[in-house]
């Protein structure tokens, strides 16, 4: 069964802090993930990797793929209270774009 | 730029009750979802379309419909709502293929009494 693990399920840091979150996938014959953050409503899209497009950055944030242990991390430097949100984290199964969701890690910055 | 838009926003029904969510989009994007998020669970797929006139099941279908009424508009109905149908649903689209990102609408709570 495809699945989509994220860890840790919560964390509380200080503003000015690095975080890495971390996504584990088990889909089967994978073509891309996909890193969101919710806020109070929707999910806003932060980054798709995929085989050939491995690492992502942008500003803060950045983004790594490892294909060989099927996981993805989400790096964020130095904190801001405006970073507290879910990140989400998604799989694409054999490559048919029902993308699943693991369960997010919630993330609060504290001033 | 509306992007997409969901309707309504909260309802509250009783159980036994039927409704439809409403879902346009007007980026002229191909695939279109529905999941619902409930807490401690992320988000989980209901039923995806990848064009208009198709329709695929999703992670949790049970209990629920959808039609793809045309390429701007994904329903999701239910025919006879449960209290487990209490949740936030999502409809999102994607242009599909070479970037997968997908779009979200601002969400529906709907809770069932």
């Amino acid at each position: 069964e495809d699945k989509v693990v994220q860890s840790p399920l919560s964390l509380v840091v200080h503003e000015g802090d690095t975080v890495t979150l971390n996504c584990s996938y088990e889909v089967t014959n994978f073509r891309s993930l996909l890193w969101y953050k919710q806020e109070k409503k929707a999910p806003t899209f932060l980054f798709m990797l995929t085989s050939s497009g491995i690492e992502k950055k942008s500003g803060r944030l950045s983004s790594i793929l490892d294909k060989k242990e099927l996981s993805s991390i989400l790096n964020i430097t130095a904190t801001q209270t405006g970073d507290s949100a879910i990140y989400l984290c998604a799989g694409d199964p054999s490559g048919t774009y029902k993308y699943i969701f693991g369960t997010g890690t919630r993330l609060k910055v504290l001033a | 730029n509306a992007g997409v838009t969901q309707t309504p926003k909260f309802q509250v029904l009783k159980t036994g009750q039927s409704m439809t969510l409403q879902c346009a989009q007007d980026m002229n994007h191909n695939s279109m979802y529905w999941y619902r998020q409930d807490p401690g669970m992320g988000l989980r797929l209901i039923y995806y379309s990848a064009s208009e006139g198709t329709t695929d099941k999703g992670e949790v279908p049970n209990g629920y419909n959808v039609s793809r009424l045309n390429k701007r508009e994904f329903s999701l109905r239910l025919e006879s709502a449960a209290p487990s149908q209490t949740s936030v649903y999502f409809c999102a689209s994607s242009r599909q293929g070479h970037t997968g990102e997908l779009f979200f609408g601002e969400g529906s709570r709907l809770t069932v009494l």
